[in-house]
Order: C-alpha cells, then structure tokens, then sequence
C-alpha cells in the first residue's frame, strides 16, 4: 500500500492566517492526489482533485500544489468555516488511501 | 443532483454479517465516468477505504479487508452494497458510501452522509 502521511496533526490559527498543511506519499503518486475537508457529524467534502484543480463550488482561498511525493494544500485567509479536518487521498493505486488529517482549530 | 443514501442496520452482533445499501439518486448508477465505493471511519479515527464497484461488476477491496468484504451492485435498482463478514468490535465506524470520479483522478466527488454501524452482542 501507499502510505500518506499529513503534516502538521493538528494546527491552531486564526480568522486572517495564512495556513499549509502537507501531505507526502510513500512513492510517487503522479497528480493523484485529493484534498478532503470534513466537519464534525458530516461526510467530508472534496477540495481538491488532481493536486491542483479546485472542485465547483469551493472558494478560492483554497488552492493545492505538488506532484510525485510532495503535496500542499493552501488556505489563503482562514474563514470561521474553514476549522475543520482535512484529509488527502492518493488515487494512484488500485487501492486507495487516506492521510490520518489535518485538524485545523481556532486560536 | 446525484445523491447518496446509506441504509441497513445500526447494530449487529459479533461474526455476523455486516450488510449496507447504497441507494443513487438524481442519476442512473450506469451513466457517466464513474466507480462506485465504500469508505468507513471509526470514531475519533481518520477515513478507510473498504472497495470499488464498476458497473460491469468489477471490484477492488482493500487488501487488509479483502477476504470478509463482498460489494455488488444492482443497476435496475440503482443500488450498490456492502457486506463485511465476520464482524467484530474493529468493525465499528460510521459507514460512508462514495462516487469515484475517473475524469477527477478517481477523487470521491460525492459522498453519502454516513450511517453509523455498531458491533455488539
């Protein structure tokens, strides 16, 4: 299996900051990468597909990069909505899997 | 729009059969460029993916859940399911079930709201 690993775990900022988080794979993953945000008691929601292209209807304060092993995503200026836990994905090999996520709390 | 709904029971027992329904609505299950999957979370925990279905009936599971996981579909119901075999306590998670998108590089572009499965006696 491909193993994603997030940094950091968890994360406190506040309404404003700028805020990256990462995601390295285990091997080179291409472009097959996805970004998920998940809030408490619902299904998470995709960001980001394909490393960079931003799914219909998600704000662009959101932006993602990177290819092969190394991925980011990008939060331009944190809104009261964005704390939540964010997941990647590589969609690379037949069997999928998830980073353990990001939990992005309010300083 | 495309929606998912989860159904099947809240609770079963230890080394029972686990069994869930994925019911597609807004849309045929055949149509488009699309897989068909399971995914599960326990509490507190982070996201597992279980299996893929294609509408030709094609799977992939996850390899750590391959030999008690059985996903089939039933297009003229518009319909995909789970069972996991041999439950126990590990299996408790809330349940999601996907659509995978092939022009997104398989992301999970939909998402059903989750069911939450407890294995108890």
């Amino acid at each position: 299996d491909i193993q994603m690993t997030q940094s950091p775990s968890s994360l406190s900022a506040s309404v404003g900051d700028r805020v990256t988080i990462t995601c390295r794979a285990s091997q080179s993953i291409s472009s097959y990468l996805n970004w998920y945000q998940q809030k408490p008691g619902k299904a998470p929601k995709l960001l980001i597909y394909a490393a960079s292209s931003l799914q219909s209807g998600v704000p662009s304060r959101f932006s993602g990069s990177g290819s092969g092993t190394d991925f980011t995503l990008t939060i331009s200026s944190l809104q009261p909505e964005d704390f939540a836990t964010y997941y990647c994905q590589q969609s690379y090999s037949t069997s999928c899997t998830f980073g353990q996520g990001t939990k992005l709390e309010i300083k | 729009q495309v929606q998912l709904q989860e159904s099947g029971p809240g609770l079963v027992k230890p080394s029972q059969t686990l069994s869930l329904t994925c019911t597609v609505s807004g849309g045929s299950i055949s149509s488009g460029s699309y897989y068909w999957s399971w995914i599960r979370q326990p509490a507190g925990k982070g996201l597992e993916w279980i299996g893929r279905i294609y509408t030709s009936g094609s799977t992939n599971y996850n390899p750590s859940l391959k030999s008690r996981v059985t996903i089939s579909v039933d297009t003229s119901k518009n319909q995909f399911s789970l069972k996991l075999s041999s439950v126990t306590a590990a299996d408790t998670a809330v349940y999601y079930c996907a659509r995978g998108n092939y022009n997104w590089e398989n992301a999970f572009d939909i998402w059903g709201q989750g069911t939450m499965v407890t294995v108890s006696s």
